[in-house]
């Protein structure tokens, strides 16, 4: 919250299925990310864009796609390629490009799949 | 890769007694990030520590970063229930500062 929204909050889907998770900031920033947060884990990136039209690859990219068609919006499908796809999903999002600027979450989405 | 450990994963505590969590990098931080998830929740950004030897405080909590910049501490004094959550600590993961690499978090629990 506080300008980031996910949506749904809960989701299902059974073993083989595509599914996307929507992100979506009304705080103009130009930097968003996407995490995974397992139990234990930590927080671990996905993917991030800096800009509309531009992306790249975090740590655990793998079975993960993402777009950035619109500044707002950085949707992450999570593909059947992805082995292990249930756990906790995070969005979030920078004002800047330096190092010191912090990063503002969103709720989450947990996915579970089936 | 850069890599930043945390210690310990799990710590409990009676209520009113203190909590330390701990950071530690084998390479030099321009900069480090703390963060605090309440169960159930999503990160929230507490604070940032830049200068070497940089001490901060928020009422009952307080940070520092290591002289050398490779380690950092969050330290709550009097601890309460509504401390509990996972405190993690974060920097950046490349030299451009395009993205954060978070440490594996401590979680705290309370008892009253």
């Amino acid at each position: 919250d506080g300008g980031i929204t996910q949506s749904p909050k809960y989701l299902f889907r059974k073993e083989g299925q595509n599914v996307t998770l929507s992100c979506e900031q009304n705080l103009n920033h130009d930097a968003m990310y996407w995490y995974r947060q397992d139990p234990g884990q930590g927080l671990r990136l996905i993917y991030y864009s800096q800009i509309v039209n531009d992306f790249q690859k975090g740590d655990i990219a793998e079975g993960y796609s993402v777009s950035r068609e619109k500044k707002e919006s950085f949707p992450l499908t999570v593909t059947s390629a992805q082995k292990n796809p249930t756990a906790f999903y995070l969005c979030a999002s920078k004002s800047g490009g330096g190092r010191t600027d912090t990063q503002y979450f969103g709720p989450g989405t947990r996915l579970t799949v089936l | 890769g850069q890599q930043v450990m945390q210690i310990p994963q799990y710590q409990h505590v009676q209520e009113g007694e203190d909590f330390t969590t701990y950071c530690n990098s084998s390479t030099t931080l321009s900069n480090i990030q703390w963060y605090k998830q309440r169960p159930g929740g999503h990160p929230v950004f507490l604070i940032q520590l830049v200068k070497s030897g940089e001490v901060k405080k928020q009422k009952r909590l307080t940070f520092q970063f290591g002289e050398a910049k490779k380690n950092s501490s969050l330290h709550i004094t009097a601890t309460q229930t509504t401390d509990v959550g996972t405190y993690f600590c974060a920097a950046p993961a490349n030299q451009a500062g395009t993205a954060l690499i978070f440490g594996k978090g401590t979680t705290l629990s309370v008892s009253s």
